[in-house]
């Protein structure tokens, strides 16, 4: 099945810019969605088809999808942004969607 | 805005079934995909299956045996029965709504249900 690996934590400085990776073999070719989950808390989607901003989501979030890996930012990064993120890809070959390993984010 | 209101039995003993439901206001069963993912304690997200505006339901090939999705379009509801617990299904379980197709995100989330499986 398909595999999806993120780093299991980055710490980033509040104003800096944090940049979260998801790898899978040539996921490029694949839609990637991004979620945002804090503790206690259902997922809420921060980004969807590699770049799209949902309404609501700051102008801070961006994401980028190339060959090997997916890539979502956070720009600016605030208290706020501390949080675990998903990644997540509809697989074709299985006919079901697979997640990331999840990232903690921690703001320093 | 939609809203997703999700419940059902919290504590199974082995090799029961597990039964939840997800209302949904302010949104139509017929027009989206509609989702039920699993977060294990402490661990990550896992998808479980799907049900499309037709009614036709699609799941993980590691649960498909013992799963199944269904819809209730008179009361806006859908549900997820998965047979044959084991203490491994021990989870939060969600529902959530997709887009219009099959690759689409999951944009809204019910509150999610503990669901414990104790010998």
């Amino acid at each position: 099945s398909y595999v999806l690996t993120q780093p299991p934590s980055l710490s980033v400085a509040p104003g800096k810019t944090a940049k979260i990776t998801c790898g899978g073999n040539n996921i490029g070719s694949k839609s990637v969605h991004w979620y945002q989950q804090k503790p206690g808390q259902a997922p809420v989607l921060v980004m969807s088809y590699d770049r799209d901003r949902p309404s609501g989501i700051p102008e801070r979030f961006s994401g980028s999808n190339s060959e090997n890996t997916a890539t979502l930012t956070i720009s600016r990064v605030e208290a706020g942004d501390e949080a675990d993120y998903y990644c997540q890809v509809w697989d074709r070959s299985s006919d079901s969607y697979v997640f990331g390993t999840g990232t903690k984010v921690t703001v320093l | 805005q939609v809203q997703l209101q999700q419940w059902g039995e919290g504590l199974l003993k082995p090799s029961e079934t597990l039964s939840l439901t997800c209302s949904v206001d302010g949104g139509s069963l017929s027009d989206h995909y509609w989702h039920w993912i699993r977060q294990p304690p402490s661990k990550g997200l896992e998808w479980i299956g799907e049900i499309d505006l037709r009614g036709i339901s699609n799941y993980s090939p590691s649960l498909a045996s013992r799963v199944t999705i269904s819809k209730d379009t008179s009361k806006n509801q859908f549900s997820l029965k998965m047979n044959s617990v084991t203490v491994a299904d021990t989870a939060i379980y969600y529902c959530a709504r997709g887009g219009y197709y099959y690759d689409s995100s999951q944009d809204s989330w019910g509150q999610g249900t503990l669901v414990t499986v104790f010998s």
